[in-house]
This record gives C-alpha cells, structure tokens and sequence, in this order.
C-alpha cells in the first residue's frame, strides 16, 4: 500500500488567513492526487484533482501543488464557510486517503 | 446530472455479510473510462477506500479487506453492488459509493449510508 501523511492533522487560522496542508506519500505518485472538502455530516467534495487541477466551480482560493512524494494544499484567504476537514488521496495505485486535516477558525 | 445513492441495512449484526447498492443517474457504467468505487468512514475518523469497478468489468479491491469483499455490476439497472462478509463492530461507519471518470476519481458522492454493526 502507498501510505499517505497529511499534516497538520488539525488547525485554527483567522478569516483572512494563508492555510497551508501538506501530504506525502510513501513513493513515488507522480501527480495522481486530489484534495476534498468533508463538511461535518456529509459526503466528501472534490476540490483538486490531479495535484494542481481546480474542479469546476470550486473558488480560485483553494489550490494544490507538487508532484512526486511531496504536495501541498493552499488556501489563500480563509473563509467562515472553508470551516471543515480537508483529505488528500492518491490515485497511482489501489487508492488511499491522508488522515485529514480539521481546519477551524481561530 | 450525475447522482448517487446508497442503500442497504442500517444495522446489521456480527459475522454477518452487508449487501449495499449504490444507484446511480447521468451516466453509463458501460460508457468508457467510467468507474464507480466504495468508501467507507468511521465515525470520528479518517475515510477508507474499499473497491473500485470500471465499465469493462476491471476490479480493484483494498489489499486490507480484499479477501472480505465482492463488487459487481448491473449496467441495466444503473446499479454497483457492494458485499462484505464476516461483519465486525469496527466495520460500523458511514458507506459511500462515488463516480470516477478516467482520469478524475471520486468527483461526485452519494449521500452515503451508515451501517452499524451490533449484536
């Protein structure tokens, strides 16, 4: 199995707020990655796809990076309503999900 | 419009086997590149990828649970079936079914479905 390592597993910003993720991989994934948005009781949302691809309508405020082991998860100005946990999840072989990051306001 | 929906038994009791539908709308499981996968979530935790069928019959199970779980198909009805045996009390969380596109996995998700496993 490819592990997946995301940090933080839990962080408080104000609104405003640059909010970084990370999540490595245990080898090499090239950029088969998305980030989802998980609200408190429902499903997960796709954000990013393929590390660094915006899903359609998603804000431009969220963004991803990196290929390789190592990838990053951005938002650039926090917003009440980004209060939630953020997975990644790698693709390149039998799929496989970070721990998750709970992202609160400060 | 693409949508998703799981369904089953909320409770079911240990050893026992779950069976979970996931029915879906707006798309063809026989069209190309289409796959439609299982996740599951542990209340309080971390979501679990579990199985993955694709529209030419392709298979991909979790290394962990392979030997527990069984996905099929029925084009014809727009439906993915979902089976695990040997149900445990830690297998209690939330079922998701979700739409994968070559190249864009889990793009959209049913609702999901909370099982739980108790005697």
């Amino acid at each position: 199995d490819i592990q997946m390592t995301q940090s933080p597993s839990s962080l408080s910003a104000s609104v405003g707020d640059r909010v970084t993720i990370t999540c490595q991989a245990s080898q090499d994934i090239s950029n088969y990655l998305n980030w989802y948005q998980q609200k408190p009781g429902k499903a997960p949302k796709l954000l990013i796809y393929d590390a660094s691809n915006l899903e359609t309508g998603v804000p431009s405020r969220f963004s991803g990076s990196g290929s390789g082991t190592d990838f990053t998860f951005t938002i650039s100005s926090l917003q009440p309503e980004d209060i939630a946990t953020y997975y990644c999840q790698q693709y390149d072989n039998l799929p496989t999900f970070g721990g998750g990051t709970k992202v609160e306001i400060k | 419009q693409i949508t998703l929906k799981e369904s089953g038994p909320t409770l079911v009791k240990p050893t026992q086997t779950l069976t979970l539908t996931c029915t879906f709308s707006g798309f063809s499981l026989s069209t190309s590149g289409v796959g439609v996968g299982w996740i599951r979530q542990p209340p309080g935790k971390a979501l679990e990828w579990l199985a993955l069928i694709y529209w030419d019959d392709d298979k991909r199970y979790s290394p962990s649970l392979k030997s527990r779980l069984t996905i099929t198909k029925d084009t014809s009805k727009n439906q993915v079936v979902l089976t695990m045996t040997n149900m445990d009390p830690v297998d209690t969380a939330t079922y998701y079914c979700a739409h994968s596109l070559s190249g864009v996995m889990n793009d959209y998700w049913g609702q999901g479905t909370l099982v739980t496993v108790s005697s």
